[in-house]
């Protein structure tokens, strides 16, 4: 079946480095890929998004970019702030109504 | 703004209770969704539904019912809660074009006691 497997964290970085959080997927066929942002006490709320091969989600200062060839979808930002500290997952289309999950990742930004 | 408004943000219930979830979307969305999210598991999938009176069983659905009468709203019922339910669990809602993303409500911690 369908799986996503993220980067275990805490990811641990002081305000403005660079950012990755690898993501990978197994999938049949061409799914949707995501990134969503989970912020202490709420829900989660969708970060960026990529619907088809080379294309590259954008927001916020984050990006990630639909690689097929690789099977990733890995997520970006330039410089981190302490605001971004949060638990993110990424997820895919798996189906005709659900999303897969991964675990999620959690990052630590420190001033 | 898409608005998903779950009915309780923390609940806790002793073993064997009968326990509801709501949720509410303003968004005329056909499908609804109830996932349980757990440290170091993730999100999983308990029940979704795409229609009223229509619901599928997702990853994790013993132990759990849904009940979906109206297109609004969509409830999670533990029949018999048990300790091992202890979880946040949290609504989503998605339109009919399954490349849409999904918009979550802001959980109910629920503790079972």
């Amino acid at each position: 079946g369908d799986s996503v497997t993220q980067m275990e964290g805490p990811v641990t970085l002081s305000e403005e480095a660079f950012l990755t959080i690898n993501c990978t997927y197994t999938a049949t066929g061409y799914p949707s890929l995501f990134w969503y942002v989970q912020y202490p006490g709420e829900g989660l709320q969708l970060l960026l998004k990529a619907t088809k091969a080379d294309d590259k989600g954008s927001n916020k200062g984050f990006e990630a970019t639909y690689r097929k060839e690789t099977t990733s979808f890995h997520l970006e930002k330039g410089s981190v702030q302490v605001s971004d500290s949060a638990v993110y997952f990424c997820a895919l289309n798996s189906g005709y109504s659900t999303l897969t999950f991964g675990k999620g990742t959690m990052l630590l930004v420190s001033p | 703004d898409v608005k998903v408004t779950q009915s309780s943000r923390y609940l806790v219930k002793r073993t064997g209770e009968k326990v509801f979830l709501e949720c509410v979307q303003d968004m005329d969305h056909e499908n609804m969704f109830w996932y349980r999210q757990d440290p170091g598991l993730g999100l999983r999938l308990i029940y979704f539904s795409y229609d009223v009176k229509m619901k599928e069983k997702g990853d994790i659905p013993e132990g759990y019912s849904v009940s979906r009468e109206k297109k609004e709203r969509f409830s999670l019922i533990l029949e018999s809660a048990s300790t091992n339910q202890t979880s946040m669990y949290l609504c989503a809602i998605r339109d009919s074009n399954y490349n849409s993303p999904l918009h979550f409500g802001n959980g109910t911690r629920l503790t079972v006691t």
